[in-house]
């Protein structure tokens, strides 16, 4: 898992509240992938994206959730008013280009909500 | 609906003998077959992949068998080890849109004994 950045590895916010989680890709990969991970559960897919581009967001709930990946710094999965639900583990993948697969991925942000 | 069906849900083996995890899909566009491993608190790391122009791949002790028809493939871990106790994701991917996103399996808790 070495190269993608996640962070911060732990972090717990009161229902209502906003969470930021930011990923660092791989050096020279400008492909980022959003999982969330519940436990006894596979990684869900939430949002495919390239630089200052969102490619795919198929899974992305529809409210309180965005995500970004500005030309410059990490990317951002935003959750706006977090409810209980909300509390899962969070992973970031990278990929070299736009066929490549999702291959690394970074160790994680677990949310909790409280 | 779930697209890839993944079992067992746990495995239990002795050191020195197969681990034998089943994948089943549905989505017969689906033409690339990773496998992931984790382990506690990390992120999933690619083991191996397959795709469906061959029935069978090897890595070391891992083994991919694929069968098309039965829309079917499973990961062997031969001589099995107590470090390979963790937990591994079978997924499925096909080039929609011009890139692979995988969709993963519920995972499986493999225990090897010493």
């Amino acid at each position: 898992n070495a190269g993608v950045m996640q962070n911060p590895r732990h972090l717990v916010r009161r229902r209502g509240q906003e969470a930021r989680l930011r990923c660092s890709p791989m050096k020279g990969h400008s492909h980022v992938y959003w999982y969330r991970q519940l436990p006894e559960e596979g990684l869900k897919f939430m949002v495919y994206l390239q630089k200052e581009n969102i490619i795919d967001e198929s899974g992305m709930p529809k409210e309180r959730f965005s995500a970004e990946f500005p030309k410059e710094g990490p990317s951002i999965l935003r959750i706006q008013q977090v409810v209980r639900g909300d509390s899962a583990a969070y992973f970031c993948a990278s990929s070299q280009d736009r066929v490549g697969q999702p291959q690394h991925f970074g160790d994680g942000t677990r949310l909790s909500i409280l | 609906q779930q697209q890839v069906k993944q079992s067992p849900q746990s495995l239990i083996v002795q050191k020195g003998g197969i681990s034998i995890i089943n994948c089943a899909y549905e989505n017969t566009a689906f033409d690339y077959f990773p496998w992931y491993q984790q382990f506690p608190g990390k992120g999933p790391a690619l083991l191996i992949a397959i795709r469906p122009d061959v029935s069978e791949k090897k890595e070391g002790r891992f083994t991919i068998s694929f069968n098309k028809s039965a829309k079917q493939f499973s990961l062997h871990i031969m001589d099995s080890q107590p470090g390979d106790s963790a937990t591994y994701f079978c997924a499925a991917s096909s080039r929609s849109g011009g890139s692979y996103i995988p969709t993963f399996g519920r995972g499986t808790s493999l225990i090897v004994h010493p």
